[in-house]
């Protein structure tokens, strides 16, 4: 059963921080998302990648966010520095897009607390 | 715009009963439809999606919906309900082709009743 993969689970850290987010998509995807929840927003999506490349991110606070795929089996999301706004649940989602169709998998999520 | 519209944002249903979720959505075109689960504290799950064909389209947990295009809808059932049915559910939709965002409803809590 494949699933999409995200450590940590839960993070706890102070104002300044550098926070760095995981996921490993499902094996054989070619699209890679990041998405934030909280309850005020929602599901905001913060980037978008397809074969590795960033296609999107005009979701993402480009001053302390950032997000990259080294490799088709790992996604990172970084925020440098962390702020209390930042407290949410993060979720990666891959899928296979295909002839103009796409379903997309979720991970667990990391939820994070900056204090 | 376009929009995903979820007229409840809080169900309660008695265990065995019967349930529908609404879910109406506002694209230029048919877009491609979902329904996912979120339980507390985890991920959303797929329960079922429709791309085209047979507009009663079947999902796990013994969830269905239905494609109604006169109406632009997507409504979820399921014929009984089980306490582990408890979570959110949110329709979801994307336009066809190439890169399409996922325009989320706010969600619908379920609440079961033993």
């Amino acid at each position: 059963d494949a699933r999409v993969t995200q450590t940590p689970r839960h993070k706890v850290t102070e104002m300044g921080q550098e926070v760095t987010m995981r996921c490993q998509p499902i094996l054989g995807h070619n699209t890679v998302f990041w998405y934030r929840q909280t309850m005020m927003q929602g599901l905001e999506l913060l980037a978008y990648f397809r074969n590795r490349a960033p296609l999107d991110d005009s979701g993402m606070p480009k001053d302390r966010f950032s997000a990259e795929m080294p490799d088709a089996t790992l996604a990172t999301l970084k925020i440098q520095p962390s702020e209390p706004r930042d407290s949410a649940v993060y979720f990666c989602a891959s899928g296979w897009l295909a002839g103009g169709q796409e379903t997309q998998y979720f991970g667990p999520g990391t939820r994070l607390l900056v204090l | 715009a376009q929009s995903v519209t979820q007229p409840d944002i809080h169900i309660t249903v008695s265990e065995g009963a019967s349930l529908e979720l609404r879910c109406n959505y506002s694209y230029g075109a048919t877009p491609y439809l979902f329904w996912y689960v979120q339980s507390p504290g985890q991920g959303l799950q797929l329960l079922l999606k429709y791309f085209s064909g047979d507009t009663l389209v079947q999902g796990i947990k013994g969830f269905e919906a239905e494609f109604k295009r006169s109406q632009s809808s997507f409504n979820l059932r399921k014929p009984s309900v089980h306490w582990s049915d408890a979570a959110e559910y949110f329709c979801v939709a994307r336009g066809v082709g190439g890169y399409n965002k996922l325009i989320f409803g706010a969600g619908t809590r379920l609440a079961v009743h033993p």
